[in-house]
Protein backbone atom coordinates (compact mmCIF):
# COMPACT_ATOMS: atom_id res chain seq x y z
CA UNK A 1 0.00 0.00 0.00
CA UNK A 2 1.48 3.17 -0.80
CA UNK A 3 2.71 6.03 1.84
CA UNK A 4 0.27 8.96 2.69
CA UNK A 5 1.32 12.31 4.45
CA UNK A 6 -1.38 14.05 6.04
CA UNK A 7 -1.16 17.73 8.44
CA UNK A 8 -1.45 16.47 11.61
CA UNK A 9 -3.85 18.81 12.88
CA UNK A 10 -6.33 21.71 11.05
CA UNK A 11 -9.42 23.63 12.33
CA UNK A 12 -12.49 24.83 10.47
CA UNK A 13 -14.75 27.19 11.67
CA UNK A 14 -18.74 25.80 11.77
CA UNK A 15 -20.72 26.26 8.24
CA UNK A 16 -17.52 26.61 6.20
CA UNK A 17 -15.78 24.10 3.60
CA UNK A 18 -13.63 21.76 5.16
CA UNK A 19 -10.75 20.78 3.05
CA UNK A 20 -8.43 18.35 4.04
CA UNK A 21 -5.59 17.20 2.54
CA UNK A 22 -3.46 14.12 1.46
CA UNK A 23 -0.48 13.71 -0.37
CA UNK A 24 0.62 10.16 -1.68
CA UNK A 25 3.19 10.77 -4.62
CA UNK A 26 4.09 6.91 -4.87
CA UNK A 27 0.92 5.99 -5.77
CA UNK A 28 0.58 2.90 -8.27
CA UNK A 29 -2.43 2.50 -11.03
CA UNK A 30 -4.45 0.21 -9.38
CA UNK A 31 -4.55 1.92 -5.66
CA UNK A 32 -7.72 3.56 -4.77
CA UNK A 33 -7.80 6.59 -2.23
CA UNK A 34 -10.01 5.55 0.86
CA UNK A 35 -11.20 8.64 3.74
CA UNK A 36 -12.42 7.27 6.76
CA UNK A 37 -13.05 9.53 10.22
CA UNK A 38 -12.74 8.38 14.04
CA UNK A 39 -14.98 10.29 16.26
CA UNK A 40 -12.96 10.30 19.58
CA UNK A 41 -12.76 6.74 21.16
CA UNK A 42 -15.96 5.76 18.82
CA UNK A 43 -15.17 2.78 15.75
CA UNK A 44 -14.07 4.39 12.32
CA UNK A 45 -16.63 5.28 9.86
CA UNK A 46 -16.23 5.18 6.33
CA UNK A 47 -16.67 8.16 4.10
CA UNK A 48 -16.10 7.90 1.02
CA UNK A 49 -12.92 6.69 -1.74
CA UNK A 50 -12.18 6.93 -5.01
CA UNK A 51 -9.71 6.17 -8.06
CA UNK A 52 -9.10 8.84 -10.53
CA UNK A 53 -12.50 10.56 -10.70
CA UNK A 54 -13.92 12.89 -8.41
CA UNK A 55 -16.15 11.69 -6.06
CA UNK A 56 -19.34 12.80 -4.25
CA UNK A 57 -21.66 11.51 -1.93
CA UNK A 58 -23.90 12.90 0.88
CA UNK A 59 -20.69 12.89 3.73
CA UNK A 60 -18.17 14.36 1.80
CA UNK A 61 -16.58 15.05 -2.03
CA UNK A 62 -12.76 14.03 -2.75
CA UNK A 63 -11.01 15.36 -5.01
CA UNK A 64 -7.89 13.72 -6.85
CA UNK A 65 -5.38 15.37 -8.35
CA UNK A 66 -5.13 14.10 -12.25
CA UNK A 67 -1.67 12.74 -11.59
CA UNK A 68 -2.92 11.14 -8.68
CA UNK A 69 -0.28 12.30 -6.26
CA UNK A 70 -2.69 13.92 -3.79
CA UNK A 71 -6.20 14.32 -2.74
CA UNK A 72 -8.23 16.61 -0.70
CA UNK A 73 -11.45 15.93 0.93
CA UNK A 74 -14.28 18.12 1.40
CA UNK A 75 -16.62 18.59 3.77
CA UNK A 76 -18.92 20.88 2.73
CA UNK A 77 -20.40 22.43 5.50
CA UNK A 78 -18.50 22.09 8.49
CA UNK A 79 -20.21 21.29 11.60
CA UNK A 80 -19.07 20.64 15.31
CA UNK A 81 -19.77 17.02 14.93
CA UNK A 82 -16.97 16.62 12.37
CA UNK A 83 -14.62 16.86 14.91
CA UNK A 84 -12.56 13.73 14.27
CA UNK A 85 -9.46 12.26 13.47
CA UNK A 86 -9.43 11.65 8.82
CA UNK A 87 -7.42 9.07 7.59
CA UNK A 88 -6.67 9.38 4.39
CA UNK A 89 -5.55 5.05 2.98
CA UNK A 90 -4.45 3.82 -0.14
CA UNK A 91 -4.16 0.67 -1.12
CA UNK A 92 -5.72 -2.08 -3.91
CA UNK A 93 -9.15 -2.22 -4.60
CA UNK A 94 -11.15 -5.29 -4.52
CA UNK A 95 -12.99 -6.53 -1.03
CA UNK A 96 -12.12 -8.04 1.80
CA UNK A 97 -8.80 -6.42 2.58
CA UNK A 98 -7.17 -4.71 5.93
CA UNK A 99 -6.63 -1.01 6.60
CA UNK A 100 -3.66 0.46 7.21
CA UNK A 101 -4.31 3.82 8.86
CA UNK A 102 -1.60 6.20 9.31
CA UNK A 103 -1.93 8.91 12.03
CA UNK A 104 -4.20 11.00 10.44
CA UNK A 105 -5.22 14.62 10.55
CA UNK A 106 -7.62 16.03 13.87
CA UNK A 107 -10.12 18.39 12.27
CA UNK A 108 -11.52 20.56 14.95
CA UNK A 109 -14.50 22.80 13.96
CA UNK A 110 -14.90 25.78 15.96
CA UNK A 111 -17.92 27.45 16.67
CA UNK B 1 -24.95 3.10 15.25
CA UNK B 2 -23.00 1.14 12.53
CA UNK B 3 -24.72 -2.49 13.27
CA UNK B 4 -21.78 -4.08 14.44
CA UNK B 5 -21.99 -5.02 18.59
CA UNK B 6 -18.71 -5.74 20.23
CA UNK B 7 -19.40 -6.70 24.06
CA UNK B 8 -17.68 -6.16 26.62
CA UNK B 9 -17.73 -2.20 26.86
CA UNK B 10 -14.95 -2.71 29.37
CA UNK B 11 -12.93 -5.06 30.65
CA UNK B 12 -10.24 -4.67 33.62
CA UNK B 13 -8.25 -7.70 34.63
CA UNK B 14 -4.51 -8.40 35.59
CA UNK B 15 -1.53 -9.64 34.18
CA UNK B 16 -1.19 -13.12 33.00
CA UNK B 17 -4.89 -13.58 32.63
CA UNK B 18 -7.02 -14.73 29.31
CA UNK B 19 -10.14 -12.85 28.07
CA UNK B 20 -12.51 -13.27 25.24
CA UNK B 21 -13.71 -10.98 23.00
CA UNK B 22 -17.16 -10.66 21.40
CA UNK B 23 -18.10 -9.92 18.07
CA UNK B 24 -21.31 -9.78 16.21
CA UNK B 25 -21.23 -8.62 12.16
CA UNK B 26 -23.60 -6.68 10.39
CA UNK B 27 -26.41 -8.97 9.31
CA UNK B 28 -25.41 -10.47 5.96
CA UNK B 29 -21.46 -9.33 6.25
CA UNK B 30 -19.52 -12.74 5.68
CA UNK B 31 -16.12 -10.82 6.69
CA UNK B 32 -14.92 -9.93 10.22
CA UNK B 33 -12.15 -7.57 10.78
CA UNK B 34 -10.05 -7.02 14.32
CA UNK B 35 -8.29 -4.42 14.75
CA UNK B 36 -6.06 -2.45 17.84
CA UNK B 37 -5.41 0.82 18.99
CA UNK B 38 -3.37 1.56 21.81
CA UNK B 39 -1.62 5.19 22.14
CA UNK B 40 1.64 4.52 20.95
CA UNK B 41 0.89 2.47 18.25
CA UNK B 42 -2.49 4.28 16.37
CA UNK B 43 -4.72 1.60 14.83
CA UNK B 44 -3.62 -1.67 13.97
CA UNK B 45 -5.09 -4.41 11.70
CA UNK B 46 -5.04 -7.83 13.87
CA UNK B 47 -6.53 -10.38 12.04
CA UNK B 48 -9.63 -10.85 9.31
CA UNK B 49 -12.12 -14.08 8.89
CA UNK B 50 -14.32 -14.45 5.78
CA UNK B 51 -17.54 -16.94 6.31
CA UNK B 52 -15.03 -18.64 8.64
CA UNK B 53 -12.35 -19.21 7.57
CA UNK B 54 -8.70 -17.06 8.25
CA UNK B 55 -8.43 -14.48 5.10
CA UNK B 56 -5.35 -11.89 6.40
CA UNK B 57 -3.22 -11.68 9.38
CA UNK B 58 -1.69 -8.45 10.45
CA UNK B 59 0.20 -7.57 13.80
CA UNK B 60 -1.43 -10.16 15.79
CA UNK B 61 0.70 -11.98 18.98
CA UNK B 62 0.63 -15.59 18.94
CA UNK B 63 -0.47 -15.23 22.21
CA UNK B 64 -4.23 -13.56 20.56
CA UNK B 65 -6.39 -16.23 18.51
CA UNK B 66 -9.20 -15.54 16.84
CA UNK B 67 -12.23 -17.75 15.36
CA UNK B 68 -15.20 -17.21 13.29
CA UNK B 69 -18.58 -19.06 14.37
CA UNK B 70 -21.18 -20.84 11.69
CA UNK B 71 -23.46 -17.36 13.39
CA UNK B 72 -20.88 -15.43 11.72
CA UNK B 73 -19.91 -13.82 14.97
CA UNK B 74 -16.56 -13.68 15.88
CA UNK B 75 -14.49 -13.72 19.23
CA UNK B 76 -10.65 -12.20 19.86
CA UNK B 77 -8.55 -14.34 22.53
CA UNK B 78 -5.86 -12.62 24.28
CA UNK B 79 -4.10 -14.80 26.80
CA UNK B 80 -0.95 -14.12 29.13
CA UNK B 81 -1.88 -11.09 29.14
CA UNK B 82 0.89 -7.90 29.26
CA UNK B 83 0.34 -4.08 30.24
CA UNK B 84 0.62 -3.06 27.04
CA UNK B 85 -2.01 -5.36 26.11
CA UNK B 86 -4.20 -2.71 27.13
CA UNK B 87 -5.97 -0.82 24.23
CA UNK B 88 -9.18 -0.19 22.55
CA UNK B 89 -10.30 -3.53 20.47
CA UNK B 90 -12.58 -3.15 17.50
CA UNK B 91 -14.64 -5.10 15.65
CA UNK B 92 -15.53 -4.55 12.06
CA UNK B 93 -17.33 -6.07 8.99
CA UNK B 94 -18.10 -5.41 5.59
CA UNK B 95 -20.50 -6.14 2.68
CA UNK B 96 -19.14 -9.13 0.19
CA UNK B 97 -18.76 -7.09 -2.66
CA UNK B 98 -17.48 -3.83 -0.73
CA UNK B 99 -14.60 -4.88 1.43
CA UNK B 100 -13.02 -1.61 1.91
CA UNK B 101 -16.44 -0.15 3.46
CA UNK B 102 -15.78 -1.78 6.56
CA UNK B 103 -18.39 -0.77 9.56
CA UNK B 104 -16.66 -0.35 12.70
CA UNK B 105 -18.27 -1.35 15.72
CA UNK B 106 -18.09 0.78 19.49
CA UNK B 107 -14.94 -1.56 20.18
CA UNK B 108 -14.15 -2.85 24.07
CA UNK B 109 -11.82 -1.32 25.88
CA UNK B 110 -9.03 -3.28 27.51
CA UNK B 111 -7.28 -2.77 30.54
CA UNK B 112 -4.29 -4.73 31.99
CA UNK B 113 -3.54 -3.80 35.36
Amino acid sequence: DAKTTQPPSMDCAEGRAANLPCNHSTISGNEYVYWYRQIHSQGPQYIIHGLKNNETNEMASLIITEDRKSSTLILPHATLRDTAVYYCIVRVGGSNYKLTFGKGTLLTVNP
Amino acid sequence: DSGVTQTPKHLITATGQRVTLRCSPRSGDLSVYWYQQSLDQGLQFLIQYYNGEERAKGNILERFSAQQFPDLHSELNLSSLELGDSALYFCASSPRDRGYEQYFGPGTRLTVT
